[in-house]
């Protein structure tokens, strides 16, 4: 079975960091895209970045760029999402998804439960 | 940047067919996805590229993709199809675009 299990979330001060982790299972990872997809509170979904198979193409929503860092680790199994300057909109559920190909630019097929951030003083 | 607008709200009687729009600048051109999302839980892919149903979808769920309008088709809707619906698409100026949502309510 294929698995997405996020951790990292929490409350946290506007200005600070956050690391949330993605542990998968159930597939061959370094076959596949991940990405980070977030949904604040009773609203819809908003994408947050992307990273391809081997690492090799990366993107980023523009409400995040230069504050967010996504990364992987193949080895682990693993996918990684490095959040600095932390504002109060960027609230939000956090979900892990799998891309359906190796490349970032497809339908995601499974996505995790996600993880919580709040970011509040 | 790109842009998808769906419907806030869809609601039908159980056995109707729904449709959900997702409207975008030539989107015929793209490939579009769709998820369902109900209260608490993940979003479920439902359809990829415009029409194609991952497993364990059923043939009731389709898709159509022409102009500046993709669609979601629900035939025969039922109690349990209740959901929140997300349209999704690639597009080079802002990578992954996603739908305002529609709420489909079955009376």
């Amino acid at each position: 079975e294929v698995q997405l299990v996020e951790s990292g979330g929490g409350l946290v001060e506007p200005g600070k960091s956050l690391r949330l982790s993605c542990t998968t299972s159930g597939f061959t990872f370094d076959d596949h895209a991940m990405h980070w997809v977030r949904q604040a509170p009773g609203k819809g979904l908003e994408w947050v970045s992307g990273i391809s198979w081997n690492s090799g193409s990366i993107g980023y929503a523009d409400s995040v760029k230069g504050r967010f860092t996504i990364s992987r680790d193949n080895a682990k199994n693993s996918l990684f999402l490095q959040m600095n300057s932390l504002r109060a909109e960027d609230t939000a559920l956090y979900y892990c998804a799998k891309d359906i190909f190796k490349s970032w630019d497809h339908a995601f097929d499974v996505w995790g439960q996600g993880t919580m951030v709040t970011v509040s003083s | 940047s790109y842009v998808l607008t769906q419907p806030p709200s869809v609601s039908l009687a159980p056995g109707e067919t729904a449709t959900i729009t997702c409207g975008g600048d030539n989107i015929e051109y793209k490939k579009v996805h769709w998820y369902h999302q109900k209260p608490g839980q993940a979003p479920v892919l439902v359809l990829y590229d415009d029409n194609t149903r991952p497993s364990g979808i059923p043939e009731r769920f389709s898709g159509s993709n022409s102009g500046n309008t993709a669609t979601l088709t629900i035939s025969r809707v039922e109690a349990g199809d209740e959901a929140d619906f997300y349209c999704h698409v690639w597009d080079p100026s802002n990578h992954e675009v996603f739908g305002g949502g529609t709420k489909l309510t079955v009376l």
